[in-house]
């Protein structure tokens, strides 16, 4: 299994708060994405990265912001958080973009829940 | 607008027999294509993948074949176990999966014993 940890793996949190998810990975990847899974729309692109401080929106990057400051992190920040972004969110790193390593691996999940 | 599209939501298979789940695509520039199993509370498991330039692609029990005049793709599992069922998400990519991945809404595979 690829080295990937999500924290924290559940929260609870209240409308207009913020919240970071991280997402850290030990296998030196150089390419990490967010999803977000909800029933009925399979897994949407929220941001990813492809270096150190090099990322950009996916499809679904409304209200949601990114950082990564080293290799191995790949933050999410939910800027104000609202009940519609109560999902699971999912990591996944890959080892580039080019052709033949395009396979993405996952991480566990959070499971986050807005009131 | 759908680019990945998984039209059963379930299937039902009994053990030992031949599970085929299906994907279709409309996006042509799609070059790359997964499949993923996923059990409840946990990630998403590579499964097995193929690219464009081939037609099909085999490992173990699954087998995927990739129709691209007809923008089909689908997964066989031969022979179906129980420990086989679960969601299967089939996902796409275009330009080496640099922009990340687009994912089917999923199918339920039940292994009836």
């Amino acid at each position: 299994d690829a080295g990937i940890t999500q924290s924290p793996r559940h929260k609870v949190t209240e409308t207009g708060t913020p919240v970071t998810l991280r997402c850290h990975q030990t296998e030196n990847h150089r390419y990490m994405y967010w999803y977000r899974q909800d029933p009925g729309h399979g897994l949407r692109l929220i941001h990813y990265s492809y270096g150190v401080k090099d990322t950009d929106k996916g499809e679904v990057s409304d209200g949601y912001s990114v950082s990564r400051s080293k290799t191995e992190d790949f933050l999410l920040t939910l800027e104000s958080a609202t009940s519609s972004q109560t999902s699971v969110y999912f990591c996944a790193i890959s080892e580039s973009g080019g052709t033949g390593k395009e396979t993405q691996y996952f991480g566990p999940g959070t499971r986050l829940l807005v009131l | 607008d759908q680019q990945v599209k998984q039209n059963s939501p379930s299937l039902s298979v009994q053990e030992g027999r031949i599970s085929i789940l299906n994907c279709d695509y409309t996006n042509s520039m799609f070059d790359y294509f997964l499949w993923y199993k996923k059990y409840p509370a946990e990630g998403p498991t590579f499964l097995i993948s193929i690219s464009s330039i081939k037609d099909k692609n085999e490992d173990g029990r699954f087998t995927v074949f990739l129709n691209k005049s007809a923008k089909h793709l689908s997964l066989h599992i031969v022979p179906s176990q129980p420990g086989d069922s679960a969601v299967y998400f089939c996902a796409a990519s275009a330009r080496g999966g640099a922009d990340g991945l687009t994912f089917g809404k999923g199918t339920h595979l039940i292994i009836q014993p």
